[in-house]
């Protein structure tokens, strides 16, 4: 049980692009999801942090306008990166929490490279 | 605000021995989570094992243990009879309990493990 998806798990996308990266609790409803960003051979860094149905709370520095997150479901959130550059590339991961738990489970991870 | 400190790096064992990685915290809480996640090579992070700051009993998983020290603000993993899918990096991290915000998870910096053959 408590399996997190990502999907895709690598995109490679052109400069001035967008892409949108899922992340989805395949066997428990996630209140809330969180949204990672992991530099090589680095810890993970908190990008923000999204509830079911609400407005997502994006860490100091993070830009909201450029990583646009929606959380429509107990099921699924998406990261958007807009008008992606090339220091955008990186490693992004979620992870969800049920309402019930004080446990996060992460996701995969997906590659991004811009190029 | 809470922090995270692991100072080692990286570390390096041969298979089969006990190895310990450290890791110290900064918190003005009473009650909190403490946990180690793994992060092998695919970069899935896994949990390894977990403690709440109110128990006073080490968690123990398996070949996995902690040394949770409070008032020093220390938690400790111990990994017994290395093996080499133990290769990975872990990463130390503080999470506060329901009622004190968003719970979001504080990792330390990490520490890369290499079990050799």
């Amino acid at each position: 049980g408590a399996v997190v998806s990502q999907h895709p798990s690598r995109v490679i996308c052109k400069s001035g692009t967008s892409v949108k990266i899922e992340c989805r609790s395949l066997d428990f409803q996630a209140t809330t999801m969180f949204w990672y960003r992991q530099f090589p051979k680095q810890s993970l860094m908190l990008m923000a942090t999204s509830n079911e149905g609400s407005k997502a709370t994006y860490e100091q520095g993070v830009e909201k306008d450029k990583f646009l997150i929606n959380h429509a479901s107990l099921t699924l959130s998406t990261l958007t990166v807009t008008s992606a550059h090339p220091e955008d590339s990186s490693f992004y991961i979620c992870s969800a929490r049920g309402l019930a738990s004080s446990e996060q489970y992460f996701g995969p991870g997906t590659r991004l490279t811009v190029t | 605000a809470q922090t995270v400190t692991q100072s080692q790096p990286e570390m390096s064992v041969q298979e089969a021995e006990t190895v310990t990685l450290s890791c110290t915290y900064d918190t003005s809480e009473n009650n909190y989570y403490l946990f180690w996640y793994k992060q092998p090579p695919s970069r899935q992070m896994i949990l390894v094992i977990r403690q709440e700051a109110y128990k006073q009993q080490n968690a123990t998983e398996n070949r996995f243990s902690v040394n949770f020290q409070k008032a020093a603000k220390s938690f400790s993993l111990k990994i017994s009879d290395s093996q080499l899918g133990d290769t990975a990096m872990y990463f130390c991290a503080f999470m506060k309990p329901r009622g004190g915000g968003a719970q979001k998870l504080v990792f330390g910096q990490g520490t890369r493990l290499t079990i050799n053959p």
